[in-house]
């Protein structure tokens, strides 16, 4: 079946050092492809999102490029502030069924 | 504040107890969608539902869960004889579209603890 896998955590940075959290899929069909972002005792938030292969979501310093040739869908940012300190999910949505679904997550913490 | 809300955002209960979840989607959001979360794990899909109907359902327990979301109120999932093991953070979610491209708006979630 569909799945999403995500590097595991957690990653610890210091502020303003770079970021990338892996983030590939398998999925028959071309799935619509998602980050969200929870903070602490907090729901998801949508972070970006990319419909199409080639597609860049971004937001918020963040962004994520949809590769269908190797299926991924990594999120990067150039430097990062202790708010981003958060859980970030990656999830895909659309190849036949009804629900998203979610990788594990990956927890981020950046000290001051 | 026009987000997703649910309540009870905690909740006690022993062994054998029910427990019963509320959730209202975004104004004018008609997909609603329930997750679970079980420490430190990802999001687990549970339901997805739309004014009546349940569409999909294949993440559920057979036994014990259920889920409604009526014409009118709130959508509600249902535990029935829970054990130690529903102890989660039960997220619910609302969209205005549906798959595929529907983006996802969470509730802050309720947890629940078995005794």
């Amino acid at each position: 079946g569909d799945s999403v896998t995500q590097m595991e955590g957690p990653v610890t940075l210091s502020e303003e050092a770079f970021l990338t959290i892996n983030c590939t899929y398998t999925a028959t069909g071309y799935p619509s492809l998602f980050w969200y972002v929870q903070y602490p005792g907090e729901g998801l938030q949508l972070l970006l999102k990319a419909t199409k292969a080639d597609d860049k979501g971004s937001n918020k310093g963040f962004e994520a490029t949809y590769r269908k040739e190797t299926t991924s869908f990594h999120l990067e940012k150039g430097s990062v502030q202790v708010s981003d300190s958060a859980v970030y999910f990656c999830a895909l949505s659309g190849t036949g069924g009804f629900k998203t679904i979610f990788g594990a997550g990956t927890r981020l913490f950046v000290k001051a | 504040n026009a987000g997703v809300m649910q309540n009870p955002r905690h909740l006690v209960r022993r062994r054998g107890q029910e427990a019963r979840l509320r959730c209202s989607p975004v104004k004018g959001h008609s997909h609603v969608y329930w997750y679970r979360q079980l420490p430190e794990e990802g999001l687990k899909f549970m339901v997805y539902l739309q004014k009546e109907n349940i569409i999909d359902e294949s993440g559920m327990p057979k036994e014990r869960f259920s889920a409604e979301f009526p014409k009118e109120g709130p959508s509600i999932l249902r535990i029935q004889q829970v054990v130690r093991g529903d102890s989660a953070a039960y997220f619910c979610a609302s969209s205005i579209q549906g798959p595929p491209t529907g983006e996802l708006f969470f509730g802050e979630g309720s947890r629940l603890t078995v005794l």
